[in-house]
């Protein structure tokens, strides 16, 4: 069974400059989070769905960042526009309705010159 | 403020001996603890995890041991290789399902 995916895998824009991101959770996972990890700090929740609705954005910088997930399968995050401190990776996770243990994907590391 | 603290940056064993990794947390809501596993360029990839009801679980080579009164656990590991070296987060949520809180990691290095 495949894992969480998301592309692009590295992304390299300059500042001002919109960017967004993909991820597609494990089949049947119904909970999918995104988080920020910045260098040497562990990853930080930006939002998380349940099925297609948003239950947590708290943390979502809502002026810039974005996120939707239709059909509550496949999300999409973005940033429009970008900043030099949005350099980062940008993690996607998955967990089975309820479920404590959360699935992560490879990350996309993005680079704001 | 950081709930979940992992207080020591780096760890280096040699192979075949324990390492110990350990995390300390502040919020008593807490009731499910996980450590992840990350090797560069990759995700998190979940480990082990442990309950509040319970104060030990053991998984082969992996043992997380959880202290509630002192809010601590640890995560053992014997015996240690060297494709055990990797950067191991310790993670707690405080409702099933809802988001994770991470400490800064921990970076293994197993030396043969």
């Amino acid at each position: 069974e495949a894992g969480v995916v998301q592309s692009p895998r590295y992304k390299i824009i300059e500042k001002k400059q919109p960017v967004a991101f993909w991820c597609n959770p494990i089949s049947g996972h119904n909970t999918l989070y995104w988080y920020l990890q910045n260098l040497g700090q562990g990853p930080e929740l930006l939002i998380r769905y349940e099925n297609e609705e948003a239950v947590d954005d708290s943390q979502l910088p809502k002026d810039r960042f974005s996120a939707e997930r239709l059909k509550g399968v496949d999300s999409t995050l973005k940033i429009q526009p970008a900043e030099l401190g949005d350099s980062a990776v940008y993690l996607c996770a998955s967990s089975l309705g309820g479920g404590n243990i959360q699935y992560f994907g490879a990350g996309t590391r993005l680079s704001v010159l | 403020d950081q709930q979940v603290k992992q207080n020591s940056p780096s760890l280096s064993v040699q192979e075949g001996r324990i390492s110990i990794l350990n995390c300390d947390y502040t919020n008593s809501m807490f009731d499910y603890f996980l450590w992840y596993k990350k090797y560069p360029a990759e995700g998190p990839t979940f480990l082990i995890s442990i309950s509040s009801i319970k104060d030990k679980n053991e998984d082969g080579r992996f043992t997380v041991f959880l202290n509630k009164s002192a809010k601590h656990l640890s995560l053992h590991i014997v015996p240690s290789q060297p494709g055990d070296s990797a950067v191991y987060f310790c993670a707690a949520n405080s409702n099933s399902g809802y988001a994770l809180n991470f400490g800064k990691g921990t970076s293994l290095l197993v030396t043969p």
